[in-house]
């Protein structure tokens, strides 16, 4: 399974563009990296996915290098509710298999005003 | 409405008890997965399963057992040889491309 490392932890304020680096140096050709997030209390919800280059949906946007080491997931103009936790995933989704997935400890991130 | 239930909420369970979480789906997916969460940490996978009347064991299966005799089900029993059970339990089901997360249920060991 490719092992993930993210920071622990990042503080940002209201209206700026926030950026979480995730690493995983071990990526197989089959992996894909996806994001969730998790407020407290409550499960985590899917965020964006993507395998190379540049993927952006309606609330984020996910950049991948060439070499896939690593993935950068992008916040545009965050705000006090994008206030969570956020998880960078990294396995092969066509397996379907629980244990492809391993959430870490994920990113704190704490927007303030 | 379709997505994941669990239930119950909250829970609170003597020492020596076991206790059954329930979790339900109406997506039609075939896996479905069980991870705890303790405060302030990641997810850790217990079981999941891929398909009825099948399931294996995650990372952290000692004091848990499954079943998945229906494909919209799959309880989890939280026995009395888990020796540190007080967590937030998560129960998911997936299509190939994404995991779909139920609300949780907080158990308490008193």
């Amino acid at each position: 399974l490719a092992k993930t490392t993210q920071p622990i932890s990042m503080d940002s304020y209201e209206g700026q563009e926030v950026n979480i680096t995730c690493s995983h140096n071990n990526i197989a050709t089959n992996d894909y990296i996806t994001w969730y997030q998790q407020f407290p209390s409550q499960g985590p919800r899917f965020i964006i996915q993507g395998y190379k280059t540049k993927v952006t949906n309606e609330v984020a946007s996910l950049f991948i290098p060439a070499d896939r080491k690593s993935s950068t997931l992008s916040l545009p103009r965050v705000s006090l509710s994008d206030t969570a936790v956020y998880y960078c995933l990294v396995g092969d989704m066509y397996r379907n298999a629980g244990n492809m997935l391993t959430f870490g400890g994920g990113t704190r991130l704490m927007v303030k005003p | 409405d379709g997505g994941i239930t669990q239930s119950p909420k909250y829970l609170f369970r003597k020492e020596g008890q076991n206790v059954t979480l329930s979790c339900e789906q109406n997506l039609n997916h075939d896996a479905m997965y069980w991870y705890r969460q303790d405060p302030g940490q990641g997810l850790r996978l217990i079981y999941y399963s891929q398909i009825v009347n099948d399931f294996q064991k995650g990372d952290i299966a000692e004091g848990y057992s499954v079943s998945r005799e229906k494909k919209e089900s799959f309880p989890l029993t939280v026995t009395s040889a888990q020796k540190n059970p007080t967590a937030f339990y998560l129960c998911a089901s997936s299509t190939r491309h994404e995991q779909f997360f139920g609300p949780g249920t907080r158990l308490t060991v008193l």
